[in-house]
């Protein structure tokens, strides 16, 4: 079975603060993502990375950076937290091409910013 | 660009059928998949039409039409254990999906 699996359930930070976010999965996807989820508003793409080191915006990508320095890792970073990034924070990972339409997400991270 | 419209909530009884709506606009059009959420975890994937008409899983089948921009999931024989949210996705040619906003089912007895 894949496993993405993330750094944290739950998060609390100041305002400021420097925020780090990891990602892993373990079934070798070229392809991985991060999302937010808020109320009412579905899924929202931040970042994606189609291979190692290499990045796309999503539609979301103010205020966030992202690294991928390894296949299997994909890291989320708030350069310095704001209290609208109180969030639900997915993961997710998929093959490439024709088979991308089946993207495998982590448990999520609730990070709360104070 | 893309934009997706899905209703918000539906409530069913148990048995019951229930009919999940996707419409989209997308400048650049690979298929539709579906996934399925419970309260406090991950989405899932359900299904994936990359072509015109039904596919079917079990209880659950999804529709597509491309003319259309048309999409819809459809929850046969409703169980307890479907109430969750349901989010339609389009897959463009980036390897993207772009998610709406969800559907939320409640199966009530």
């Amino acid at each position: 079975d894949v496993k993405v699996t993330q750094s944290s359930r739950y998060l609390v930070k100041r305002t400021g603060e420097k925020v780090f976010l990891e990602c892993v999965q373990d079934m070798d996807h070229e392809n991985m993502f991060w999302y937010r989820q808020d109320p009412g508003l579905g899924l929202r793409l931040i970042y994606f990375s189609y291979d190692v080191k290499m990045k796309e915006k999503g539609d979301i990508p103010e205020g966030y950076s992202v690294s991928r320095e390894k296949k299997e890792r994909f890291s989320l970073i708030l350069e310095s937290a704001s209290t609208n990034q109180t969030s639900m924070y997915l993961c997710a990972s998929s093959l490439t091409g024709d088979l991308a339409y089946e993207q495998y997400f982590g448990p999520g991270t609730r990070l709360t910013v104070t | 660009g893309q934009s997706l419209e899905q209703p918000s909530e539906v409530t069913a009884v148990e048995g019951a059928i229930v009919q999940i709506n996707c419409t989209y606009q997308t400048s650049g059009f690979y298929g539709l998949s579906w996934y399925q959420q419970h309260d406090g975890g991950a989405p899932t994937f359900l299904s994936y039409n990359g072509l015109d008409g039904l596919e079917e899983t079990g209880r659950f089948s999804s529709f597509l039409s491309r003319s259309d921009s048309y999409g819809y999931l459809l929850l046969q024989e409703l169980q307890m254990k479907d109430s969750a949210s349901y989010f339609c996705a389009v897959r463009g040619g980036n390897n993207r999906l772009a998610f709406g906003k969800g559907n939320q089912v409640v199966v009530i007895p």
